[in-house]
């Protein structure tokens, strides 16, 4: 069955550096995947989608990668600011019609000043 | 720009009660969904529906039930609430069911069940 992991441990960085966030899938290969961000108490925010055929889709301090080879996405937030503190969810599609999106369960990210 | 609204935003039952959570979108989706959310588990599929009147099951649906009356609207019923359903529930919607569309999330249902 369909697995996506990403870093359950919390992600500390220091303000101004780059946040590296990592999703990892496995046994099916995904035709897209997307990554929002969750703050508590809130609903998911759409940020970024990148199709497979894409390498890389950035969005002013965001970035996004998407190894089809090494099944990983990687999700970079550069010169990052305590206002980044959030979980970030990876969410492939699920690799069927309109079934919906896939989630992983999230790394909690915390920008420390 | 109300987006996908959800009420009510916390709620108490006893086992056995039903309730109707609810969802509303102004934004003329096709495309609406009802996830819950737990801790360590991530956000799980519940139903489903890619346009008004077709309705469709996701990972978790039992003890579910859904309709799609109007392309505004997708209620998610609860018909005998058990303690395994405490959770939060988010509603999402999208302009079509593919897979290349954002989603759009409520702020989510925090349900209890004693």
């Amino acid at each position: 069955s369909q697995k996506i992991e990403q870093n359950s441990e919390a992600l500390n960085i220091q303000e101004g550096k780059t946040a590296t966030l990592t999703c990892n899938y496995t046994n099916y290969s995904p035709a897209y995947l997307q990554w929002y961000r969750q703050d508590p108490g809130r609903g998911p925010v759409f940020l970024l989608l990148i199709r497979e055929n894409e390498k890389e889709k950035r969005k002013e301090r965001l970035k996004v990668t998407f190894d089809t080879t090494l099944k990983q996405s990687l999700f970079h937030i550069t010169a990052s600011q305590p206002a980044d503190s959030a979980t970030y969810l990876c969410a492939p599609d699920s690799g069927g019609g309109a079934d919906g999106l896939t989630f992983g369960k999230g790394t909690h990210l915390i920008i420390q000043p | 720009n109300a987006g996908v609204t959800q009420t009510p935003k916390f709620q108490v039952l006893k086992t056995g009660q039903s309730m109707t959570l609810q969802c509303a979108q102004d934004m003329n989706h096709e495309y609406m969904s009802w996830y819950r959310q737990d801790p360590g588990m991530g956000l799980r599929l519940i139903h489903y529906s890619v346009g008004a009147g077709i309705t469709d099951q996701g990972e978790v649906p039992n003890g579910y039930n859904v309709s799609r009356s109007t392309t505004e609207d997708f209620p998610l019923r609860l018909l005998s609430a058990a303690p395994s359903q405490t959770s939060v529930y988010f509603c999402a919607s999208s302009k079509t069911g593919k897979n290349n569309q954002p989603q759009h999330f409520g702020d989510g249902t925090r349900l209890s069940i004693l």
